[in-house]
């Protein structure tokens, strides 16, 4: 079955201490993205990713890592989590051109305390 | 910005009825999408119509495109309660940045 997988779901954590989100795509997808969503904030592109190697910031990367060093899995990294980056974060991939669709993940809902 | 704007914010209709939900944005395109979310849930791709297209159907879904008003619009005839959900429209730009941006939907109530 073609599809986005993430973990954990959920996850409650301390501040400073260091999480990593993990995302995996089965459709040898290039392209793989990150959200997070807020209420009243929409979702918010935090990284992407066009190919192994290359990736680049979207509107919040601040507070966040990612790497893309096979095409399968684009790790979201937070090195000290703080209780602003608290949100639902969604992996989402897709191939590389026009006319084609995002599939995404089941979303991790993250708290900082 | 290439994300697209939806309006209404929220919108409630009884079972039966249409919903219609409208997308403006602001930069050339090559396509626009329309998904869906369900609460909680991943969003899920529903229809994409391309540039030099007006409209196209997908079974109870209707999508317009009016370039010239760099806009949008998602009909959903005869609602059902399953319909209930918010609705995100994402602008391709042609701008060579291969990202997809969106804003913050569209909440659809259907009540039963």
């Amino acid at each position: 079955e073609a599809q986005v997988t993430q973990n954990p779901r959920y996850l409650i954590t301390v501040t400073g201490k260091k999480l990593t989100v993990t995302c995996s795509q089965n459709m040898n997808h290039e392209y793989m993205s990150w959200y997070r969503q807020d209420p009243g904030l929409g979702l918010r592109q935090i990284y992407y990713s066009m190919n192994v190697e290359v990736t680049d910031k979207g509107d919040v990367p601040e507070g966040y890592k990612v790497s893309r060093k096979e095409k399968r899995n684009f790790p979201l990294i937070l090195e000290s989590p703080s209780p602003n980056q608290t949100s639902l974060y969604f992996c989402a991939s897709g191939v590389l051109g026009e006319d084609t669709e995002a599939f995404f993940g089941q979303g991790t809902r993250l708290t900082v305390v | 910005s290439q994300q697209g704007e939806e309006d209404p914010q929220a919108l409630s209709i009884q079972e039966g009825e249409n919903a219609t939900m409208n997308c403006s944005y602001k930069t050339s395109i090559n396509n626009l999408q329309w998904y869906r979310q369900n609460s909680g849930r991943g969003l899920v791709h529903l229809i994409l119509i391309r540039s030099n297209e007006r409209e196209k159907h997908s079974g109870r879904l209707r999508v317009t495109l009016d370039t010239s008003k760099k806009s949008s619009s998602l009909l959903i005839t005869a609602s059902r309660a399953a319909d209930t959900a918010s609705y995100f429209c994402a602008p391709g730009s042609t701008s060579g940045t291969y990202k997809y941006i969106f804003g913050t939907g569209t909440r659809l109530k259907v009540l039963a």
